[in-house]
């Protein structure tokens, strides 16, 4: 298994309140991704990053801020919580060595916001 | 952005029989990737088959198998001799050369095996 972590593994906050989930990786991959996950959606990207410094908006970024100042953290950030904001968040990486193309996940983050 | 389908919201299977599970998907593109994934009860995402779609061949890891039909852009999953442990909602996910190596999933299809 891909060496990838998710911290806090659950969270409940409250609405208006800032929250970082983390995501940590040993693999040395120079992409990672952030995802939600909520019923009749599937995974939608939210932001992702192509290296250090260097990320980029997804699908469903409004509402959430990224930041990536070492290689093997990747920080999710909900500067306000909002209600709609409840989830499970998954975190990615991916590399273009090896199987390039293939996408390995974290344990995921379920988020309340109450 | 491309379009991922997924048409069964659910099915299920008896033990140890076949079961095919189905995906489309839109895209303008040549050069792409093709994919499922599992997750089961535990939430985890694990990658269970990928096809290139530059290969004609279909993509084949034991008990699972695709049929790629490029021109019909059609990627489904078959699962043979079905177990318990299969028991688990199926994503397909499609990667193209645009936009940063982003994945679109479907919205899945979730699969029970009936003992």
């Amino acid at each position: 298994d891909a060496g990838i972590t998710q911290s806090p593994r659950h969270k409940v906050t409250e609405t208006g309140t800032p929250v970082t989930l983390r995501c940590h990786q040993t693999e040395n991959h120079r992409y990672m991704y952030w995802y939600r996950q909520d019923p009749g959606h599937g995974l939608r990207l939210i932001h992702y990053s192509y290296g250090v410094k260097d990320t980029d908006k997804g699908e469903v970024s409004d509402g959430y801020s990224v930041s990536r100042s070492k290689t093997e953290d990747f920080l999710l950030t909900l500067e306000s919580a909002t209600s709609s904001q409840t989830s499970v968040y998954f975190c990615a990486i991916s590399d273009w060595g090896g199987a390039p193309d293939t996408q390995y996940f974290g344990p995921g983050t379920r988020l309340t916001v109450l | 952005a491309q379009t991922v389908t997924q048409s069964q919201p659910e099915m299920s299977v008896q033990e140890a029989e076949t079961v095919t599970l189905s995906c489309t998907y839109d895209t303008s593109e040549s050069n792409y990737y093709l994919f499922w994934y599992k997750q089961p009860p535990s939430r985890q995402m694990i990658l269970v088959i990928r096809q290139e779609a530059y290969k004609q061949q279909n993509a084949t890891e034991n008990r699972f198998s695709v049929n790629f039909q490029k021109a019909a852009k059609s990627f489904s999953l078959k699962i043979s001799d079905s177990q318990l442990g299969d028991t688990a909602m199926y994503f397909c996910a499609f990667m193209g050369r645009v936009g940063g190596n982003q994945f679109y999933f479907g919205t899945g299809t979730s699969l029970t095996v009936i003992p």
